[in-house]
């Protein structure tokens, strides 16, 4: 089956530090999310991309954070200046047709810690 | 009242049993609904996709009941191997590329030997 690919699998960085969370979505898809989990707490919808602008975005995804698909193959989560609550698991998915009931495939993830 | 809302658990069952787990969501307006499962410290992966009518998967039933808001899953003969945790999803599928999911905090199952 195919994959989306994240990178780092684990990232620690120091409070107001910028980072940047790699995804390689599945090659023929054109819909791209990012979602995050805190340890103990449900999976949180971040922002939806398409057509190289976001679709959408949810009240966590404030100005402290932007995504990018800089070339063809990779989709970028930023946060310019980690706070200590930004500690979670980041998860990357995408879609193909980003309608109904169509499978979305998630990566494994990227799991953050602030210091 | 949350968006979606499940019994945390944790259910810890025998190898062979049947176990059942509810879920209820807020927004009338959702127009698809899933059960995806989590290990630990893993990522989502979709279990089923519910429908209105109800599907079944092997030893996994799905129910759907628009007019109460309310999702099932019920995991006949448990397996070891079905040890995780259980989410309910809801997509409120406001239009294209707007494939914003909403997840239960889960319900754990533990199956035991």
């Amino acid at each position: 089956e195919p994959e989306v690919t994240q990178t780092p699998s684990h990232q620690v960085t120091q409070m107001g530090q910028e980072v940047i969370l790699r995804c390689v979505p599945i090659s023929n898809h054109l819909y791209f999310y990012w979602y995050r989990q805190i340890l103990g707490q449900k999976v949180e919808f971040l922002v939806s991309f398409y057509n190289n602008e976001i679709s959408e975005k949810s009240e966590i995804f404030d100005d402290q954070f932007s995504v990018e698909r800089p070339d063809g193959s990779n989709f970028t989560l930023k946060i310019r200046s980690t706070k200590l609550e930004d500690s979670a698991m980041y998860f990357c998915a995408s879609s193909d047709t980003g309608v109904g009931n169509e499978k979305l495939f998630f990566g494994s993830g990227t799991q953050l810690s602030v210091l | 009242r949350k968006e979606v809302e499940q019994d945390p658990g944790p259910f810890n069952v025998p190898e062979g049993a049947t176990v059942a787990f509810n879920c209820t969501y807020s927004n009338s307006a959702s127009q698809s609904f899933f059960w995806y499962r989590q290990d630990c410290r893993k990522e989502p992966k979709l279990l089923m996709s519910v429908y209105s009518s109800g599907n079944e998967d092997g030893r996994f039933t799905a129910q759907l009941n628009r007019a109460s808001q309310y999702i099932s899953l019920l995991i006949r003969d448990s397996k070891l191997s079905d040890s995780a945790t259980y989410l309910c999803v809801v997509n409120r599928n406001s239009g294209a590329g707007s494939y914003q999911l909403t997840f239960g905090k889960g319900t754990k199952l533990s199956v035991i030997p």
